[in-house]
């Protein structure tokens, strides 16, 4: 099993630029979040899903959009992407929510100029 | 929103010395979850504590839940290399999302 993947691992945007991270589990997990990170920041939630066809935001959605159409996949979108957006993204899975651990993927390091 | 507040934020010792990092919160908690992030890592889960004044170890790590149920510790005894990364508390939310602490980010000089 390769768990939770996420694709691409560093991505540079210029400001304005769009782009999809990619992220896939094979553990049949309904639950899927997306959270970003920063530095002193912890972890923060982007928007999550409760199932196949199911999206919904967390803390901090504005800015992002995301799609559930396979229960294996969670896409998290940026239509215009801004210097702000510039973290390190991380998906995870779960079982169900907040009584079951987590399992993350390697985080996408994107830089926005 | 909800927030839990995690200190120290950053904690130097000396390999062998031992550590803890405290997880505390205004509000009763439902469950909370630890884990830990290697430097340039992802966060990976450590455990979960239930139960009222719970405590639970693992190896050199001891896990505390609160008998209120608003804090949480965890205590490393004699701290290995190994043991270098940020340590996250992520108790339940009130929407049944995990909701992370900022982490006490941990050195071991050697």
């Amino acid at each position: 099993n390769a768990g939770v993947t996420q694709t691409p691992k560093f991505r540079v945007l210029k400001t304005g630029q769009s782009m999809t991270l990619l992220c896939a589990q094979d553990m049949n997990h309904e639950y899927m979040y997306w959270y970003r990170q920063d530095p002193g920041m912890g972890l923060r939630l982007i928007h999550y899903s409760v199932g196949e066809g199911t999206t919904a935001k967390g803390e901090v959605p504005d800015g992002y959009n995301v799609s559930r159409l396979k229960k294996q996949n969670f896409l998290l979108g940026l239509e215009s992407a801004a210097p702000s957006q510039t973290s390190v993204y991380f998906c995870a899975s779960s079982y169900s929510r907040g009584a079951y651990e987590q399992y993350f993927g390697p985080g996408t390091r994107l830089t926005v100029t | 929103g909800q927030q839990v507040m995690q200190i120290p934020q950053y904690q130097h010792v000396q390999e062998g010395e031992d550590f803890t990092t405290y997880c505390n919160s205004s509000t009763t908690l439902s469950n909370i979850q630890w884990y830990k992030q290697r430097p340039g890592g992802h966060p990976v889960f450590l455990i979960q504590l239930v139960k009222s004044g719970e405590v639970k170890k693992q190896k050199r790590l001891t896990f505390q839940f609160g008998e209120a149920k608003k804090n949480s510790s965890l205590h490393i005894t004699a701290t290995q290399t190994t043991d270098v990364g940020t340590y996250f508390c992520a108790p339940r939310g009130s929407q049944g999302n995990l909701i992370f602490g900022k982490g006490t980010k941990l050195s071991v000089k050697p």
